[in-house]
């Protein structure tokens, strides 16, 4: 099975604040990546696919980066709206699985 | 408007059943794949199943391989999981999610469905 890793776990920022979040997999998976942002008590909601595709309705301020076994998620300028927690998954093989995750808090 | 809406979960007791249904509208259902993913209480995500749109492709994380059997009736837009032999540790949200037209990511997920196995 494909292991995605995210770093860091927890994550303290502010308003207007640039961050990134980045997860790696434990083998190359090319591009076959996608990141969701979940609030507490909802679904999670897609933001990234094929590692830099932004969802349509997702604000631009979001973006992704990466391919093989390296990927980023960055958030250009933070809005109060965006402290949630962020999960990536690969999608190139069986078992789907998804990283750990990123809890994004104000600082 | 898009809507997966899940229902049947409840509390079961370790080695019970349960049988998760999920309701679609607002898109054809039909020519999607769908899946199953579930969220331990306050720990990450999991995929569970995912189902090809004329249900003859399913495929299953091992841990409920076996137990877990992923179905779907294209006449009524529902997907179902059917639980069995149910363990302490499947106490999650189930969430119920379509998968986009190409891939296996999931563009679209229901609000989830309580299952908690416990004595």
């Amino acid at each position: 099975d494909i292991q995605m890793t995210q770093s860091p776990s927890t994550l303290s920022a502010s308003v207007g604040d640039r961050v990134t979040i980045t997860c790696r997999a434990s083998q190359s998976i090319r591009n076959w990546l996608a990141w969701y942002q979940q609030k507490p008590g909802k679904a999670p909601k897609l933001l990234i696919y094929k590692a830099s595709s932004l969802e349509s309705a997702v604000p631009s301020r979001f973006s992704g980066s990466g391919s093989g076994t390296e990927f980023t998620l960055t958030i250009s300028s933070l809005q109060p709206d965006d402290f949630a927690t962020y999960y990536c998954q690969h999608y190139d093989s069986y078992p789907i699985t998804f990283g750990q995750g990123t809890r994004l808090e104000i600082k | 408007e898009v809507q997966l809406v899940e229902s049947g979960g409840g509390l079961v007791q370790p080695g019970g059943s349960l049988r998760l249904s999920c309701a679609a509208s607002g898109f054809t259902f039909n020519n999607k794949w769908m899946s199953w993913v579930r969220q331990a209480p306050g720990k990450g995500l999991e995929w569970v199943a995912i189902i090809k749109p004329d249900g003859s492709d399913k495929k299953y994380v091992d841990s409920v391989k076996g137990r877990f059997t992923i179905s779907r009736d294209n006449a009524k837009n529902s997907l179902y999981l059917q639980m069995n032999s149910l363990r302490v540790e499947d106490t999650a949200v189930y969430y119920c999610a379509r998968n986009t037209a190409t891939d296996a990511l999931f563009d679209f997920w229901g609000q989830g469905t309580l299952v908690t196995v416990s004595s």
